[in-house]
C-alpha cells in the first residue's frame, strides 16, 4: 500500500492555459474523491467516482472543469482556460467501500499557481 | 445545509499544556464527524473519528467525544508536544449521499519549546 499519489506537486501556468493533473488512488480503492483548499480554508468538496462513474459533482465544478476515471483507476482533472481564481491545491483521496465507515485517504496534493 | 464551524487560530500553546480546539456542525440526522490533521509540507492525515452519538474517537493522545445535544466534536490533547504543530480540520460526513466530508476552515496551532 504506497498511499494516494497525485501529479505534478506543482504546477504554474499562465492565464488561459488548460493544465491536467493525475491521482493514482490506493490499488482496490474504488471510491475516489476530489477536493479543492484555497489558502486558509478547509477542502471543498469537487467530485465523486464510484469505479469509473462519476456520481457526484459540486457546483464549484464549472464547465470548465473537466474529470474522469477510465477503467475505474487512476483519475485526472483537467481545467481548460485558467483564470487566477483557479489558483488552489487540489486534494485527490480515495476509500473502499468494502471497510465499515470507510476512510477517506488523502494525497498529498497539486498546488496549481495561475499568473 | 451541512457546515462545519472552527474556532479560529492560530493557537499558541507552550509544550505539555492542554490543548482545546472547538468544532460545532449543523447537519440533518447523524453524521460521521472526522478530525484531520495537515503537518508542514504533508497531506491531511485522518487523526480521529466517531461515527455516533457519544462515541469517543482517539489517537495519539487526542481526543474527541461526539456530542449530539450540543452538536460539537471538540479536539483535546492533556499535554501537547511541539511535534503537534500542525492544521487541524474537522469535518463530517453527512447520513446517506456518496460519502463526500464537510470540513471546516482549520485552526492552527503552533506549540512552542
Amino acid at each position: 500500500d504506497t498511499g494516494v499519489s497525485q501529479d505534478p506537486r506543482h504546477k504554474i501556468t499562465k492565464r488561459g492555459q488548460n493544465v491536467t493533473f493525475r491521482c493514482d488512488p490506493i490499488s482496490e480503492h474504488n471510491r475516489l474523491y476530489w477536493y479543492r483548499q484555497t489558502l486558509g480554508q478547509g477542502p471543498e468538496f469537487l467530485t465523486y467516482f464510484q469505479n469509473e462513474a462519476q456520481l457526484e459533482k459540486s457546483r464549484l465544478l464549472s464547465d470548465r472543469f473537466s474529470a474522469e476515471r477510465p477503467k475505474g483507476s487512476f483519475s485526472t482533472l483537467e481545467i481548460q482556460r485558467t483564470e487566477q481564481g483557479d489558483s488552489a491545491m487540489y486534494l485527490c483521496a480515495s476509500s473502499s467501500y468494502r471497510t465499515l465507515n470507510e476512510t477517506q485517504y488523502f494525497g498529498p496534493g497539486t498546488r496549481l499557481l495561475v499568473l | 445545509g451541512n457546515s462545519v464551524t472552527q474556532m479560529e487560530g492560530p493557537v499558541t500553546l507552550s509544550e505539555e499544556a492542554f490543548l482545546t480546539i472547538n468544532c460545532t456542525y449543523t447537519a440533518t440526522g447523524y453524521p460521521s464527524l472526522f478530525w484531520y490533521v495537515q503537518y508542514p509540507g504533508e497531506g491531511l492525515q485522518l487523526l480521529l473519528k466517531a461515527t455516533k452519538a457519544d462515541d469517543k474517537g482517539s489517537n495519539k493522545g487526542f481526543e474527541a467525544t461526539y456530542r449530539k445535544e450540543t452538536t460539537s466534536f471538540h479536539l483535546e490533547k492533556g499535554s501537547v508536544q511541539v511535534s503537534d504543530s500542525a492544521v487541524y480540520f474537522c469535518a463530517l460526513r453527512p447520513l446517506g449521499g456518496y460519502n463526500k466530508l464537510i470540513f471546516g476552515a482549520g485552526t492552527r496551532l503552533a506549540v512552542h519549546p
